[in-house]
């Protein structure tokens, strides 16, 4: 079983809408969460870290479920901008950062 | 943030040969990692650049085929060996930096091996 598994999509949303996308990881002593965004032929950079407490920067609300073992990241009033691959993160101790392989979000006009 | 920059940003490189990627940041960072994002595949850690001493590779990776030094706090490179068209590929290097949590990546070396 992957450590990290996220939809792959795509997701192709009109501008203004809602999405959501959800991360699930396999190991329970996971400490630390990250969603990072990685455009096309672009590394990877990090968006937002992932709180017990859910965390919000403007459009963008993530969520963290221990029990059931997922985090999510929910995206307000999409914009044309937010067309990227979204990759979720986790660190289970040190070193040991797992990626999913990422979901993929088209905003169309 | 801190700045990395990573060269080549892309090669084409004959079967057999090997390539060495480098990586400098513009200021000291206590941990440097190597990993590859193959097509259609997530990112996967290849090793730890530890300064000053032998890399800490990942299963699956091994000093032979990915020979790493870490001179110095902002310096890496990485090299791919005796290469083959499975290691077309993304190698991008990344920091972890003390005053911000997650990692921050190179820009990335896109390989193909022909």
């Amino acid at each position: 079983r992957k450590e990290v598994e996220q939809d792959p999509g795509p997701f192709n949303v009109p501008e203004g809408a809602t999405v959501a996308f959800n991360c699930t990881y396999s190991n329970s002593a996971s400490q630390s969460f990250f969603w990072y965004r990685q455009d096309c032929r672009k590394e990877p950079k990090l968006l937002m870290s992932v709180y017990s407490s859910g965390n919000e920067d403007g459009r963008f609300t993530a969520q963290l479920n221990r029990a059931s073992q997922y985090i999510s990241l929910l995206i307000r009033d999409s914009k044309l901008s937010d067309s990227a691959t979204y990759l979720c993160v986790v660190n289970l101790a040190g070193n040991q950062f797992y990626f999913g392989t990422g979901t993929s979000l088209t905003v169309i006009p | 943030s801190a700045v990395i920059s990573q060269k080549p940003s892309r090669d084409i490189c004959q079967r057999g040969t090997s390539l060495t990627i480098q990586c400098q940041v513009d200021s000291q960072v206590t941990m440097m990692f190597w990993y590859r994002q193959q097509p259609g595949q997530s990112l996967t850690l290849i090793a730890t650049a530890n300064q000053g001493s032998e890399a800490t590779y990942e299963s699956g990776f091994v000093i032979d085929k990915f020979p790493i030094s870490r001179p110095n706090l902002t310096f890496s490179t990485l090299t791919v060996s005796n290469m083959s068209p499975e290691d077309s590929s993304i190698y991008l290097c990344s920091v972890e930096e003390q005053d911000r949590e997650g990692y921050t990546f190179g820009s990335g070396t896109r390989l193909t091996v022909v």
